[in-house]
């Protein structure tokens, strides 16, 4: 079965420090792999995608990601944290599975913590 | 996203009770999911629409039911709420395809007391 996994509930950063938010998948074929944010009291926002091509994915407010097809994951990154950027966040992957319809497959969330 | 819509955005309702809640998008999109969100739980698909004639449920569609009244408004409905179905609800719309992310309206609080 297709499957995502964030090891970790939460994630705590300096400002101004790299962050990294872990996202490992499972699937049976290539994988469409999302990352989303959450920002308190507000709906998922689309950060960035992977579906082919360059395994370094760059996204919106300075996020990118990092496909890596032996290691099975696709860990979000940013050179330099900003409190603004404490939220929740969720990777998704595609269900391409025989007999599904492609829908999204979310992660449990990872909440990300900037301290000034 | 502004262009997805969600009303109530705040509810609290009685065990028993009949609610809905509606969502409407300006997108254009023919693809429309309801999911739930529960702390340490992520999100789940409660039922997903391709368009306005295909329904289908998701991972979580007892004690649901959804309607399609258009290409832009889906709308879910608790026959009779019960207190475990205290969540945040979200819309989402898509456009078809796999490579296609989502776009996600600002949630309903959902209580059951």
């Amino acid at each position: 079965a297709q499957s995502v996994a964030q090891p970790e509930d939460q994630v705590n950063v300096a400002e101004g420090n790299p962050l990294t938010v872990k996202c490992t998948y499972s699937v049976s074929g290539n994988p469409y792999l999302f990352w989303y944010v959450q920002y308190p009291n507000r709906g998922l926002q689309f950060l960035l995608k992977y579906i082919t091509g360059d395994n370094l994915v760059k996204g919106s407010y300075g996020f990118e990601a990092e496909f890596n097809k032996s290691q099975t994951s696709f860990h979000l990154k940013k050179p330099s944290a900003l409190v603004s950027d404490s939220a929740l966040y969720f990777c998704a992957v595609r269900d391409i599975s025989r007999g599904s319809q492609g829908n999204l497959i979310f992660g449990k969330g990872t909440k990300l913590s900037v301290k000034p | 996203d502004a262009d997805v819509t969600q009303t109530p955005r705040n509810r609290i309702t009685k065990t028993g009770k009949r609610i809905m809640l509606e969502c409407s998008q300006t997108k254009g999109h023919d693809r429309m999911y309801w999911y739930r969100q529960d702390p340490g739980l992520g999100l789940r698909l409660i039922y997903y629409s391709f368009d306005v004639k295909d329904i289908n449920k998701g991972e979580i569609s007892d004690g649901y039911s959804v309607s399609r009244q258009a290409q832009a408004k889906f709308s879910l409905s608790l026959e009779s709420a019960i207190p475990n179905q205290t969540a945040l609800y979200f819309c989402a719309t898509s456009e078809a395809g796999y490579t296609y992310e989502q776009y996600f309206g600002p949630g309903t609080r959902l209580t059951v007391t």
